[in-house]
């Protein structure tokens, strides 16, 4: 099955916006407003930030925000800090093959 | 807290079979769906299987379709991945999640600390 496409690696200054894009398909991205996004920082499990396109779990700075066009979603970091720095994962559900897909990963990396 | 605690993990060889265990609390276990995601050393997550509330559905990814079987039990606040026919390429750190959307496989908000599975001979 084809992951999601992330870029590799995103990078910017403190203070910065960054944004992550998630493209797939009419069968996931562009079907279905089931677009989540995980943060995972080095050696943790991964953590919700954004569910259904653009919603934040309670907890989660609003410098983070999610969007989608398309086949293709997005995911915002405004005010880039240290702390930031991570794998960020898109997820879709899908309705062919398997049920649930996530993109590679795109690292983020804060100078 | 919800806490997700996954254990049975472990060294097997191919072909082989392990059975992973998932003990969930601080939540009310049976008002969710599951799943089980996995990560292999290095690389990026990947869906593995989600069973419905009461277990009456069950889901699998494609690359393990046939191989493992998921289940539940709801008095015992658990969740489980037999795995059978394992593989190099199963080995990876699989990771117990709590499946919050209204249908399975669409967001997890909570996840254990995960169990390493490593499958080599």
């Amino acid at each position: 099955q084809s992951a999601l496409t992330q870029p590799a690696s995103v990078s910017g200054s403190p203070g910065q916006s960054i944004t992550i894009s998630c493209t797939g398909t009419s069968s996931d991205v562009g079907g279905y407003d089931y677009v989540s996004w995980y943060q995972q920082r080095p050696g943790k499990t991964p953590r919700l930030i954004i569910y259904a396109v653009t919603n934040r779990p309670s907890g989660v700075s609003d410098r983070f925000s999610g969007s989608k066009s398309g086949d293709t979603a997005s995911l915002t970091i405004s005010g880039l800090q240290a702390e930031d720095e991570a794998d960020y994962y898109c997820s879709s559900y899908r309705s062919t093959a398997s049920l649930n897909v996530f993109g590679a990963g795109t690292k983020v990396t804060v100078l | 807290e919800v806490q997700l605690v996954e254990s049975g993990g472990g060294l097997v060889q191919p072909g082989g079979s392990l059975r992973l265990s998932c003990e969930a609390s601080r939540f009310a276990f049976s008002s969710y769906w599951m799943s089980w995601v996995r990560q292999a050393p290095g690389k990026g997550l990947e869906w593995v299987a989600g069973i419905k509330k009461d277990g009456s559905e069950k889901f699998y990814g494609d690359s393990v379709k046939g191989r493992f079987t998921i289940s539940r039990d709801n008095a015992k606040n658990a969740l489980y991945l037999q795995m059978n026919s394992l593989r190099a390429d199963d080995t990876a750190v699989y990771y117990c999640a709590r499946d919050v959307g209204d249908i399975v496989a669409t967001m997890f908000d909570y996840w254990g600390q995960g169990t390493l599975v490593t499958v080599s001979s």
